[in-house]
């Protein structure tokens, strides 16, 4: 099963609205970060948010994360069509050396 | 800027040949690894490297080995393709510890 299972499988919203993806996971994480994938690219890092914290900006973007629920939303604020990508939550397991396990994704479609 | 470069953006590749996937990374990072991507199953990982030398399988790692030799260089080893190894396959690196991952452009494996 996965460690990180994402929600919606895909999104499609006009430019100027705001787009919500979630991330669910399953055991006791050290950080999770958000990555997005323009198609047929390598992934881009977008934000790391530590398990000690509930939630971080980056420009338009925003993450949470709920330990206890064991979840973490990405906000992406007034998108633009050059958004349209998939976007991957990719979980470090407490203890671990280095390894992520990512998520299947979210597809993320913004209309002009 | 951290620049991973991969040998190849597309490859085409008889069953049963031996196939090279290069890896190189200019920012002196310890932690490389080997993902393949295919629709609906996301990213997983093949192969981890966290040193020269050193290496750690991954969630799938039947049918591929790896070599590194030099900490910049990390290389990917099909011994006998076989069709169902026709995938994306991406490569990451990133310092040691649980740090944000910098991934390579991607190498699109055909193998008929």
């Amino acid at each position: 099963s996965q460690q990180g299972e994402e929600d919606p499988q895909a999104l499609s919203i006009q430019e100027g609205e705001n787009a919500t993806m979630n991330c669910s996971y399953k055991t006791s994480i050290n950080n999770l970060q958000w990555y997005r994938q323009n198609s047929g690219r390598g992934l881009v890092h977008l934000i790391l948010i530590r398990s000690n914290e509930r939630e971080k900006h980056s420009g338009r973007l925003r993450v949470t994360l709920d330990t206890s629920k064991k979840s973490s939303s990405l906000l992406i604020t007034a998108s633009r069509a050059a958004d349209t990508a998939s976007y991957f939550c990719a979980t470090a397991l407490s203890g671990n050396t280095g390894k992520l396990i990512f998520g299947q994704g979210t597809t993320l479609q913004v209309k002009p | 800027d951290v620049k991973v470069t991969q040998s190849s953006r597309y490859l085409v590749k008889r069953t049963g040949e031996k196939v090279f996937l290069e890896c190189v990374q200019d920012m002196d990072h310890e932690n490389m690894f080997w993902y393949r991507q295919d629709p609906g199953l996301g990213l997983r990982l093949i192969y981890f490297s966290y040193d020269v030398k050193m290496k750690e399988k991954g969630d799938i790692p039947e049918g591929y080995s790896v070599s590194r030799e030099k900490k910049e260089r990390f290389s990917l080893i099909l011994e006998s393709a076989s069709t169902n190894q026709t995938s994306m396959y991406l490569c990451a690196s990133s310092f040691a510890g649980i740090y944000e991952q910098y991934f390579g452009p991607g190498t699109r494996l055909t193998v008929t």
